[in-house]
């Protein structure tokens, strides 16, 4: 069955703390994205990937880390120099950079 | 800042009406579109992309896209209740941007019985 998973669904931490959050694709898609959702707003890019060990800078990459170290996967760090990091973070997958992302289920991060 | 515009609504209609709903864009250099849907507290889910002017249709969805004035739209036809959510707009950026997806900030779409 393929498809985009993200874990975990829900993550609570406290400020300061860094956090890392998981994305794995076996669609075999060689591009891979992170993006930010606050409430009521639309998605905002913060990292992308084009191919295994590299990746770009989004519009709001500040406070933010990845690596692309396989195919398969791409996570997120969320370091303690993100001034607001409780959002809905969405990892999404494309064939190739240009064509149509899908979207994993999402983590939802509190930090307090 | 490119950027893509959406009405945020809520747009209601009664079930089994047309369902209309807008987008527009600034980045000239955009060459692909797509529309999103996205049900309270989930993810994203594609229902339409368009590369070309005109219509595009699948099922009950059609994807229009004007590129001379930069408008993109979604009609739902028969619209039923599952299909209220909000509409997520994409454009991805040309040029030296190329690939990267741009979203509006999706319009909230409820259908009444």
């Amino acid at each position: 069955d393929g498809g985009i998973t993200q874990s975990p669904k829900y993550l609570f931490r406290k400020e300061g703390q860094n956090v890392t959050l998981s994305c794995e694709q076996n669609l075999n898609h060689d591009a891979m994205y992170w993006y930010r959702q606050d409430p009521g707003q639309g998605l905002r890019l913060i990292y992308y990937s084009q191919i295994v060990n590299d990746f770009q800078k989004g519009d709001i990459a500040e406070g933010y880390s990845v690596s692309r170290e396989k195919k398969e996967s791409f996570p997120l760090t969320v370091t303690s120099a993100q001034k607001n990091p409780t959002a809905f973070y969405l990892c999404a997958s494309s064939n190739r950079q240009g064509d149509e992302q899908y979207f994993g289920p999402g983590t939802r991060l509190t930090v307090t | 800042q490119k950027e893509v515009e959406q009405n945020s609504g809520p747009l209601s209609v009664p079930e089994g009406a047309i369902a209309s709903l807008n987008c527009t864009y600034s980045d000239r250099g955009s060459q692909s579109f797509f529309w999103y849907r996205q049900y309270s507290g989930k993810s994203p889910e594609l229902i339409m992309f368009i590369y070309s002017n005109g219509d595009k249709e699948d099922g009950r969805f059609t994807a229009q896209l004007n590129k001379a004035s930069q408008y993109v739209s979604l009609l739902i036809r028969d619209s039923q209740p599952s299909d209220s959510a909000t509409y997520l707009c994409a454009a991805i950026a040309g040029g030296t941007s190329y690939g990267k997806l741009t979203f509006g900030q999706g319009t909230i779409l409820t259908v009444h019985p």
